[in-house]
């Protein structure tokens, strides 16, 4: 069966300092790949998806990034986080482009 | 206007009552839908996945789909406290893969 990992669950950052989430999904291969960020109360935004290695889209402007550097491995970073950078943030990995969308168990990031 | 609208809540029922919980949309490309519960400090999990106008039952889930009016529903039969979470409607396109989401209702059943 196909799981995902994501790590780390819980981090506090200083303004300024690097991002790098961690996802995998095992049990699968070429999975579609997806970055969320969830604001306290409010619904899920996408970041970046990815179809395939070297294939990524960001949605969003902003301060972070997103590599595949393996089929099944997809990281979030930033170079300097800032205070708006702080939320929980989601990996997700879809069969393909119209089939449901698993997530991961998050990572809260709170940038102090 | 946002692609996906769903009340915050929060809901509060009495355990065993039915619930009702709604999304409306109104990008008519929208061709698959998904309802999720999380539990507070948990990822996403997928309820029901559906294609097509009209129910799908599963236990004590059914999700209905009314492309026609642009609107989805999850009714949860025999709520459990169990059941008291976040629930998150979601919809894509099937050419792109991507989800919108509405912005989750907080349900809370009372034992």
């Amino acid at each position: 069966s196909q799981t995902i990992h994501q790590w780390p669950a819980t981090l506090v950052q200083p303004v300024g300092s690097p991002l790098s989430l961690e996802c995998t999904v095992e049990g699968t291969s070429n999975p579609n790949l997806y970055w969320y960020r969830q604001a306290a109360g409010r619904g899920l935004q996408l970041l970046f998806y990815s179809i395939g290695i070297d294939q990524i889209s960001s949605e969003v402007p902003q301060n972070l990034s997103a590599s595949r550097p393996q089929d099944r491995q997809f990281i979030l970073s930033s170079k300097k986080l800032l205070l708006s950078d702080s939320g929980f943030y989601l990996c997700a990995w879809t069969e393909d482009r119209a089939t449901e969308a698993f997530f991961g168990q998050g990572t809260r990031l709170t940038v102090v | 206007q946002k692609e996906v609208e769903q009340d915050p809540g929060p809901l509060s029922v009495p355990e065993g009552a039915i619930v009702s919980l709604n999304c409306t949309y109104s990008n008519s490309a929208f061709q698959y839908f998904m309802w999720y519960r999380q539990y507070s400090r948990k990822g996403p999990e997928l309820l029901m996945y559906t294609y097509s106008s009209g129910n799908k039952e599963d236990g004590r889930f059914t999700a209905q789909v009314d492309k026609s009016s642009k609107y989805i529903s999850l009714f949860i039969r025999d709520s459990q406290p169990s059941d008291s979470a976040t629930y998150l409607c979601a919809m894509g396109k099937s050419n792109t893969g991507k989800l919108i989401f509405g912005q989750g209702t907080t349900l809370q059943v009372k034992p």
